[in-house]
């Protein structure tokens, strides 16, 4: 079975622009998770989707950051206007059900210059 | 909330010597606990878990942990590492009841460097 698939695996874009990264998970899993990895944070949850609906999304950093589900098998975090800051390695993530293993796909590395 | 700490930031083993890497955890009650590799531009792979039952759990590449309740541990080991073993490890816990049980905090994670 494919894993998570996430694209594109790398990204470099200029401050101000719009990026929208991409998550398509396991095939079978209801739970979908974003998370992004920093030197500093380390491994942060931005995100938590159970059946396609956002369930905890306490971890977006600010409103410049959105994240949809429109069905199962598709998930998008976009960031507008994107900073410097914001760059990172993001992680999608699956589960069968909400407390299960998680299964990361290879992560998406965006650099904002 | 639960947290994670692994006390060892860089560890550097020769190949062939044996592995010990650390995870404390603060949680109060029987957590999930995981631990998970992530080689250089890669995502992160499950090593091995544990969710209840037998407290020596064996995990895949011949890694295994131990949930030591009184200690509050889950150390990670392997008798003889590779030096396909480099790579960077991550413990995490997770709630096993309430409504926030989907959540993993993960450690800041242990970089192994393996010396041939």
């Amino acid at each position: 079975d494919a894993g998570v698939i996430q694209s594109p695996r790398h990204e470099v874009t200029e401050m101000g622009q719009e990026v929208t990264l991409r998550c398509k998970p396991i095939s079978g899993h209801n739970s979908l998770f974003w998370y992004r990895q920093t030197m500093m944070r380390g491994l942060e949850l931005l995100i938590y989707f159970n059946n396609n609906v956002p369930i905890d999304d306490s971890g977006m950093p600010e409103d410049r950051f959105s994240a949809k589900m429109p069905n199962a098998s598709f998930s998008t975090l976009k960031i507008q206007p994107s900073e410097p800051r914001d760059s990172a390695v993001y992680f999608c993530a699956s589960s069968q059900d909400r407390k299960d293993t998680q299964y990361f796909g290879p992560g998406t590395r965006l650099t904002v210059l | 909330a639960q947290s994670v700490t692994q006390p060892d930031i860089h560890i550097t083993v020769s190949e062939g010597a044996s592995l010990e890497l650390r995870c404390n955890y603060s949680y109060g009650a029987t957590p999930y606990l995981f631990w998970y590799v992530q080689s250089p531009g890669q995502g992160l792979q499950l090593l091995l878990k544990y969710f209840s039952g037998d407290t020596l759990v064996q995990g895949i590449k011949g890694f295994e942990a131990e949930f030591k309740r009184s200690q509050s541990s889950f150390n990670l080991r392997k008798p003889s590492v590779h030096w396909s073993d480099a790579a960077e490890y991550f413990c995490a816990v997770g709630k096993n009841s309430g409504g926030s049980n989907y959540k993993l905090t993960f450690g800041k994670g242990t970089l192994l460097t393996v010396n041939p």
